[in-house]
């Protein structure tokens, strides 16, 4: 079965710093990956997809075949984007057509 | 645009009684919606499939006859918490695919269920 892993509940860093938030996957196949965001009550929002890479609200994520990881990147960090970030994979590719298996999630706090 | 509604955000009962939430989606058909369940702290576990006109495919260890699914219409899935416990308290979060091929899940504000 496939797994999800976000290693860190929480992330503080400072505004203007990069970020990096980790996912590392285990699954056989060749899965899409997806990182999600939830900002205080607010809904799950998708944002961004290994196969659109797009680059959204300066983040970034390049899928790492060899690593079986899809960190999610951003060079300055700003204080609009704390939230929670889940890291989560479609076992079949075939996006949003396969139930999503979720990581945990870390929560982002940017500090001013 | 694709926007996903849910209903209600919060319910109350008592043990023993059955609890119909609703999953929408407003502005686009949806041939697929899904159904997850998040414990507090934890992240959101996958419960069942749900595709339109066709009975719902359930995760392992997920009991059908205590989580009844419905997919009558492409727009509309309801999730049926019947003879609900208070382990069956939880957070309840719809999701939903339109019916144009490789677009993403579109989650719903979630229904938080507590059972008395």
């Amino acid at each position: 079965a496939q797994r999800v892993t976000q290693p860190e509940k929480l992330l503080s860093v400072f505004k203007g710093a990069p970020v990096e938030l980790k996912c590392n996957y285990s699954y056989s196949g060749s899965p899409e990956l997806f990182w999600y965001v939830q900002y205080s009550r607010q809904r799950l929002q998708l944002l961004l997809r290994h196969i659109s890479r797009e680059s959204i609200k300066g983040f970034t994520a390049d899928l790492n075949k060899g690593e079986t990881s899809f960190h999610l990147k951003k060079p300055f960090a700003q204080e609009e984007d704390s939230a929670m970030y889940y890291c989560a994979l479609s076992p079949l590719g075939r996006g949003g057509a396969d139930g999503l298996t979720f990581g945990k999630g870390t929560h982002l706090i940017i500090q001013p | 645009g694709a926007v996903v509604s849910q209903h209600p955000s919060w319910v109350i009962c008592k043990s023993g009684t059955s609890v119909k939430i609703e999953c929408r989606s407003l502005d686009f058909q949806a041939t697929t919606m899904f159904w997850y369940r998040q414990f507090p702290k934890q992240s959101l576990m996958l419960m069942a499939t749900s595709n339109e006109g066709s009975k719902a495919t359930y995760e392992q260890g997920v009991e059908k006859d205590k989580f009844l699914i419905n997919h009558a219409s492409l727009t509309l899935s309801t999730l049926t918490v019947t003879s609900a416990h208070p382990e069956d308290s939880s957070f309840y979060i719809c999701s939903a695919t339109a019916t144009e091929s490789n677009q993403p899940q579109h989650f719903g504000d979630g229904t938080r269920l507590s059972i008395l």
